[in-house]
């Protein structure tokens, strides 16, 4: 059963500092790897494919890397919108696998 | 302009049936899989169900195999979700989205079921 660990847990940022969310795969999934942002009483957006491949419209300011079992989502430069839940999502196979999520809360 | 939108959820009994529907615009459901995800109240996001983009094969994660059945309707543009045996642990938003290639591009705004006596 794949397991998909996101940390830390809760993340406190101010405001223009960059914040760094971490993903790790319990099996390997290559670079078969999405992150997303949900806001309270939204649906999630998806921000990063293919683990590193900003989906359109997604500002500059958000980058992920990694590949096999380890991923990072960086934000530079924290704007008000920013501050949100952040979920990593595997597809390595049919059976698709999110994280617990990284909440990003404003310090 | 790309529209998904969720309808059907309510309040049902456990042991109950609800069937849940998703209508599409802006793309055919024939361009992709399309998938039903889940998201418990303050928890996260569980993907439920996938339907392929030519209508099959279908998946479904084990905590609902053998309760639920996903289909779609190519003429409404429509996908569902049949949920029988409903219980408590099933009550969610639950969201319909497409699947690109695995990740989910498009997502719609839900639709709450709750199962409660």
């Amino acid at each position: 059963e794949m397991v998909m660990t996101q940390s830390p847990a809760t993340l406190s940022v101010s405001p223009g500092e960059s914040a760094t969310l971490s993903c790790r795969a319990s099996q390997p999934v290559d670079f078969n790897l999405a992150w997303y942002q949900q806001k309270p009483g939204q649906s999630p957006r998806l921000l990063i494919y293919g683990a590193s491949t900003r989906a359109t419209g997604v500002p500059a300011r958000f980058s992920g890397s990694g590949s096999w079992t380890d991923f990072t989502l960086t934000i530079s430069s924290l704007q008000s919108e920013d501050f949100a839940v952040y979920y990593c999502q595997e597809y390595n196979n049919w059976r698709h696998t999110f994280g617990q999520g990284t909440k990003l809360e404003i310090k | 302009e790309v529209q998904l939108l969720e309808s059907g959820g309510n309040l049902v009994q456990p042991g109950g049936s609800l069937r849940l529907s998703c209508a599409v615009s802006g793309f055919s459901i024939r361009t992709y899989a399309m998938r039903w995800v889940r998201q418990a109240p303050g928890k996260g996001l569980e993907w439920v169900a996938v339907i392929g983009d030519s209508g099959g094969p279908t998946y479904y994660a084990d905590s609902v195999e053998g309760r639920f059945i996903v289909s779609r309707d190519i003429s409404r543009s429509t996908l569902y979700l049949q949920m029988d045996s409903l219980r408590a642990e099933d009550t969610a938003v639950y969201y319909c989205a497409n699947d690109v290639r695995g990740y989910y591009h498009y997502w719609g705004q839900g639709t709450l079921v709750t199962v409660s006596s």
